[in-house]
């Protein structure tokens, strides 16, 4: 049953142009998560969320940031996108911010730099 | 910083046999230990977990095994059917970490 919803699915953008994906959740959770997926499958966290607190992966680019209207939603915009940035955008949620808490994975959405 | 390695990244198994795949870590510190899996198109979800006051456990045909000693956990699946085909993920954590550091996957292939 699904309980985190991504949209768009599937997303093809050019070079430098903006663009955002969203994530909600349904199961009343107060910490989000974005995580990047390359195409080896490999899974790199960029931000986790809870509440009032942001914890941002020093690697990820200052281009990437997260946007929330409460904590149900966490979206993810990317000003002027980069061809290294064609991946794969999964949305997680879990109880607490402890990595101890079971996460919940939205679908994923799959981005496409041209 | 916390290392997790997945050292297979392809297994292929026939139906109804065992799988196993491993994972090591380098923290000392690493208190917690995840499995999830990943299907075709679809994000991950949690399988099973281990923590390190226990050294194996078991749901149902699942079993996960951790040597805090060799710094090592694994994940048998015993019975393989076709549904078990997917990518599994390990991650590591010291409880009072925020982030668990994954593994890079091990794609499992259930062969009829």
């Amino acid at each position: 049953e699904t309980a985190v919803f991504q949209t768009p699915n599937y997303h093809v953008t050019q070079v430098g142009n903006e663009v955002s994906f969203n994530c909600k959740q349904t199961l009343g959770h107060d910490t989000m998560y974005w995580y990047k997926q390359d195409s080896k499958k490999l899974l790199k966290i960029m931000f986790s969320y809870n509440n009032k607190q942001l914890i941002v992966n020093e690697t990820v680019p200052r281009r990437f940031s997260p946007q929330s209207s409460d904590k149900a939603h966490l979206n993810l915009r990317i000003k002027s996108v980069e061809p290294e940035d064609s991946a794969v955008y999964l949305c997680a949620s879990s109880t607490g911010l402890a990595s101890s808490y079971e996460q919940y994975f939205g679908p994923g959405t799959r981005l496409t730099v041209l | 910083g916390e290392k997790v390695e997945q050292h297979e990244s392809t297994l292929s198994v026939r139906e109804g046999d065992s799988a196993v795949i491993n994972c090591t870590y380098t923290d000392t510190a690493s208190s917690y230990f995840p499995w999830y899996k990943q299907e075709a198109g679809k994000g991950l979800h949690f399988v099973i977990d281990i923590r390190s006051n226990v050294d194996r456990k078991q749901s149902q045909r699942l079993i996960v095994l951790l040597d805090k000693k060799a710094k090592r956990f694994s994940l048998h699946i015993t019975a393989t059917q076709p549904e078990d085909s997917a990518i599994y993920f390990c991650a590591a954590s010291p409880d009072s970490n925020y982030q668990l550091i994954w593994g890079s996957g091990t794609k499992l292939i259930i062969k009829p």
